[in-house]
């Protein structure tokens, strides 16, 4: 199984710029969650999905936050405009009953 | 209130010694989940256990256990014959309303443990 895959691993922006953080879930898994890890919040999830629709987005930050995710294959986080605040490790996860699997994360760097 | 508290910031132990993690949780759903995630330095999150609310005993999974003591709303991470390669930061979460697949984690501050040579 190749996990979960998240692109770009690392990125690096200016602020003002638009990012936008991509999720491919494991197959057959028909859950998927973004967390956000910083060292003064620790972990923090910002919307989960279930079968494709959002469920739960009431740890998103703020409206520059957006994520959709239009098949059961794919999901996006976008940040627009980003502001330096938004430097984080993001984190794409997805489970179909108890174990939660997690992508290697994406470290932004908001300049 | 905090739900999920780890309150060993650090925690250090010899090779090949046995080290328990300490967690505790709160909540007043009936059912639930505890999980147990180890993040090395390179970042990635590794699931390593998980106990459910109605198991009647603790999980095991390789040198992973836990102590589950429910009335005391307590699952300690029992590391036993400790590797170097078990140093990484430990985290314990917990999804309320157990069953079904799409209920969210919430993670305590996690304990970091240095496996000493």
């Amino acid at each position: 199984d190749a996990g979960v895959i998240q692109s770009p691993r690392h990125e690096v922006t200016e602020m003002g710029q638009e990012v936008t953080l991509r999720c491919k879930p494991i197959s057959g898994h028909n859950s998927l969650f973004w967390y956000r890890q910083t060292m003064m919040r620790g972990l923090e999830l910002l919307i989960y999905f279930n079968n494709n629709v959002p469920i739960d987005d009431s740890g998103m930050p703020e409206d520059r936050f957006s994520a959709k995710m239009p098949n059961a294959s794919f999901s996006t986080l976008k940040i627009q405009p980003s502001e330096p605040r938004d430097s984080a490790v993001y984190f794409c996860a997805s489970n179909r009953y108890n174990e939660q699997f997690f992508g290697p994360g994406t470290r932004l760097t908001v300049l | 209130a905090q739900k999920i508290t780890q309150t060993q910031p650090g925690m250090f132990v010899q090779e090949k010694e046995a080290v328990t993690l300490d967690c505790t949780y709160d909540t007043s759903d009936q059912s639930y989940g505890l999980f147990w995630y180890k993040q090395p330095s390179s970042g990635e999150m590794i699931f390593l256990i998980y106990q459910g609310s109605y198991d009647e005993q603790n999980a095991t999974e390789g040198r992973y256990s836990l102590n589950f003591q429910k009335a005391r709303k307590s699952t300690n991470l029992v590391i036993s014959a400790s590797q170097l390669g078990d140093s990484a930061m430990y985290f314990c979460a917990m999804r309320e309303a157990g069953g079904g697949s799409a209920r969210q984690l919430t993670f305590g501050s996690g304990t970091q443990l240095t496996v000493l040579p």
